[in-house]
């Protein structure tokens, strides 16, 4: 098993591009998160999704966007990059269907928007 | 709502010495409560949880986490750490409530010295 997979790892962007973020895993979990890891504020949860074709906002949802049109892939859309956006991505996935499901967390997304 | 304080951001220690890293809670239902690990350029994994009964856990590695209800805390401790658990250390909560979200803290990183 690969467990949780993203591509990229790094990705460098000028202010207003966008690019998609791929998160793809395979242990046939029902839910999805995307988090940003910036210094000093541990993981903030930017949306996430607790079945295929079902997306929800989190904690810092401005600015990003997501579509889970399979189980297994979950997509984290920037459509106008801003240097506030430069950050560490990281993807999860849980297959609890209660607050006890642990997260098995992808490698991460090193961001940096110029 | 809940949230998660991590009193401490740094603790160096030196090799073989005891460290406790501190995790308080805030939260008005029933709490799960798990501590991660982020090895440097990697993703989160999951170090130990509590979820119900014993207030002792216990992670393959030596590490433990006392929930102390009254106190809201879950501290981490070790009698004795090694170079290779040099990480960030996080402390997470959910519940059953609020479509199943786990708050993380800020993240407490230890360094340990030879």
């Amino acid at each position: 098993n690969a467990g949780v997979t993203q591509t990229p790892k790094f990705r460098v962007l000028k202010t207003g591009q966008s690019m998609t973020l791929l998160c793809a895993q395979d242990m046939n979990h029902e839910y999805m998160y995307w988090y940003r890891q910036d210094p000093g504020m541990g993981l903030r949860l930017i949306h996430y999704s607790v079945g295929e074709g079902t997306t929800a906002k989190g904690e810092v949802p401005d600015g990003y966007n997501v579509s889970r049109l399979k189980k297994q892939n979950f997509l984290l859309g920037l459509e106008s990059a801003a240097p506030s956006q430069t950050s560490v991505y990281f993807c999860a996935s849980s297959y609890g269907t209660s607050g006890m499901g642990e997260q098995f967390f992808g490698p991460g997304t090193r961001l940096t928007v110029l | 709502a809940q949230s998660v304080t991590q009193l401490d951001s740094q603790v160096p220690v030196f090799e073989e010495a005891p460290v406790e890293l501190r995790c308080n809670y805030s939260s008005s239902v029933s709490v799960y409560l798990f501590w991660y690990v982020q090895y440097p350029n990697q993703g989160l994994q999951l170090l130990l949880k509590y979820l119900s009964g014993s207030t002792l856990v216990e992670s393959i590695n030596g590490f433990e986490a006392e929930f102390n209800k009254s106190q809201t805390s879950f501290h981490l401790r070790k009698p004795s750490v090694h170079i290779s658990d040099t990480a960030e250390y996080f402390c997470a909560v959910s519940d059953d409530t609020g479509g199943f979200k786990t708050i993380f803290g800020a993240g407490t990183r230890l360094f340990v010295k030879a």
